[in-house]
């Protein structure tokens, strides 16, 4: 089974919108965190936000807010008022357990494409 | 801070031959680092966890014997393709987290190989 699944492949966006990136994950961990990172086209994974299974809150990095889900197993990512700069691919990511020397798993990404 | 180095950034060579991949934390010491390998608009696929002063442990399919990994110190780790073959083209990105970090794992620019 697939323990992260992100069902949109393309997203377009038109500029100063907001867009809504889906993921749905699969754990029965009670610890777990869940990331989401950005590539672009030249290949660096550049980190953007991070949920802890045990946060109450949605976390929030500027633009970026995780709409967090723990009973619908849910964990997408808005990204506020678009930009171009924005256009990239976008993976997310979880982790079962709270230790950084625990591994992620990466959904198979969501292409987002922001338009004039 | 918190940047990872990786070298070279583009590699070409021969079928056959080996070749060397370096990760570098540049300004944190890293216990942990990971090796990723990406196909072509396709998913980060983990190969390997690697761990300063042990084996590292390989994920199911990776041959240990082809991909071999040294974390010779905290903060340099090095993944070799021995014998390469055109099947082993492809992006490797290596990760690093911080010794007694909390969530971070920072990732490397990428390496992208090209077997002729």
């Amino acid at each position: 089974a697939q323990k992260i699944t992100q069902t949109q492949p393309g997203m377009f966006v038109q500029e100063k919108e907001a867009v809504t990136l889906d993921c749905t994950y699969d754990t029965s961990d009670q610890s777990y965190g869940l990331f989401w990172y950005k590539q672009p086209s030249s290949g660096e994974m550049i980190f953007l936000i991070y949920q802890g299974s045990y946060d109450e809150q949605n976390a929030t990095e500027g633009r970026y807010s995780l709409n967090f889900q723990k009973a619908r197993k849910s964990a997408n990512l808005v990204i506020s008022a678009s930009q171009l700069g924005d256009s990239a691919m976008y993976f997310c990511a979880m982790r079962e357990g709270m230790g950084n020397t625990d591994k992620l798993i990466f959904g198979t990404g969501t292409r987002l494409q922001v338009f004039p | 801070g918190a940047v990872v180095s990786q070298h070279p950034s583009r590699v070409i060579c021969k079928s056959g031959t080996s070749v060397k991949i370096e990760c570098r934390s540049l300004d944190f010491q890293a216990t942990t680092m990971f090796w990723y390998r990406q196909f072509p608009k396709k998913s980060l696929m983990l190969m390997a966890t690697s761990n300063e002063g042990s084996k590292a442990t390989y994920e199911q399919g990776v041959e240990k014997d082809k991909f071999l990994i040294n974390h010779a110190s905290l903060t340099l780790s090095t993944l070799t393709v021995t014998s390469a073959h055109p099947e082993d083209s492809s992006f490797y990105i290596c990760s690093a987290t911080p010794t007694g970090g909390f969530y971070e794992q920072y990732f490397g620019p990428g390496t992208r190989l090209t077997v002729t």
